[in-house]
């Protein structure tokens, strides 16, 4: 079973800043994913990544196979930014199951 | 651009009482999921659906869920007798390939 760790599990920063959210996972995935989730609830997928990095405008994913660790930074950091964000692991034998993430409550202020 | 669409967005309904959450994938999407979300908990896997069968399912969806792919277009999610610990945010997914997308989902409250 395969369990996914995020850290931190709050975070608030002042615009402007760069941030980075940290997701760990304990056994071998086919692919892992970064979401975002708003107040009123809804998901939005960011990021699916296999290896290496992406880069979506001020949003980076990165990821370590060999250390099953995977980080999102958000540059530049604007109050719109504020939301959960969500890591969640595809695992290597199932096709889609996701096993999520506790989530990162990021608060950006002005 | 293409969503997925989940109603109602807000579904109260008494103990014991049978539920359906409806969902409209992506037209051209073959994987369909549920997921559930309890409030201030991680969001847990229920049940995936490809080829008109259940490819996978977690320990969660026990007798009292079901799924359902009726007429080629919705996609629901049943229970039958609804217990006051299956109130959560219930979330629709469908994927063609690896990336999932989400219906807002739709809040369960049972009284």
């Amino acid at each position: 079973k395969n369990e996914v760790e995020q850290s931190p599990q709050n975070l608030t920063a002042q615009e402007g800043e760069f941030i980075t959210i940290n997701c760990s996972y304990s056994v071998g995935i086919s692919a892992l994913h970064w979401l975002q989730q708003h107040p009123g609830g809804g998901i939005v997928s960011l990021f699916m990544l296999s290896s290496g990095k992406k880069k979506h405008g001020r949003l980076i994913a990165t990821i370590n196979i060999q250390e099953k660790h995977s980080s999102l930074h958000i540059t530049a950091s604007h109050p719109r930014d504020s939301a959960v964000y969500i890591c969640a692991a595809a695992g290597g034998t199932s096709y889609g199951k996701l096993t999520f993430g506790q989530g990162t409550i990021l608060t950006v202020h002005p | 651009e293409p969503e997925v669409t989940q109603t109602p967005s807000h579904q109260v309904t008494q103990m014991g009482q049978e539920v359906i959450l409806r969902c409209v994938p992506i037209s051209n999407h073959l994987y369909f999921y549920w997921y559930r979300q309890i409030l201030g908990q991680k969001v847990e896997f229920l049940v995936s659906f490809y080829n008109n069968e259940i490819s996978e399912k977690s320990e969660i969806f026990d007798d009292q869920f079901s799924v359902e792919r009726p007429d080629g277009s919705n996609f629901t999610l049943k229970i039958r007798s609804t217990k006051l610990e299956d109130s959560a945010m219930y979330f629709c997914a469908s994927s063609i390939g690896n990336i999932q997308y989400f219906g807002a989902g739709t809040r369960l409250s049972v009284l």
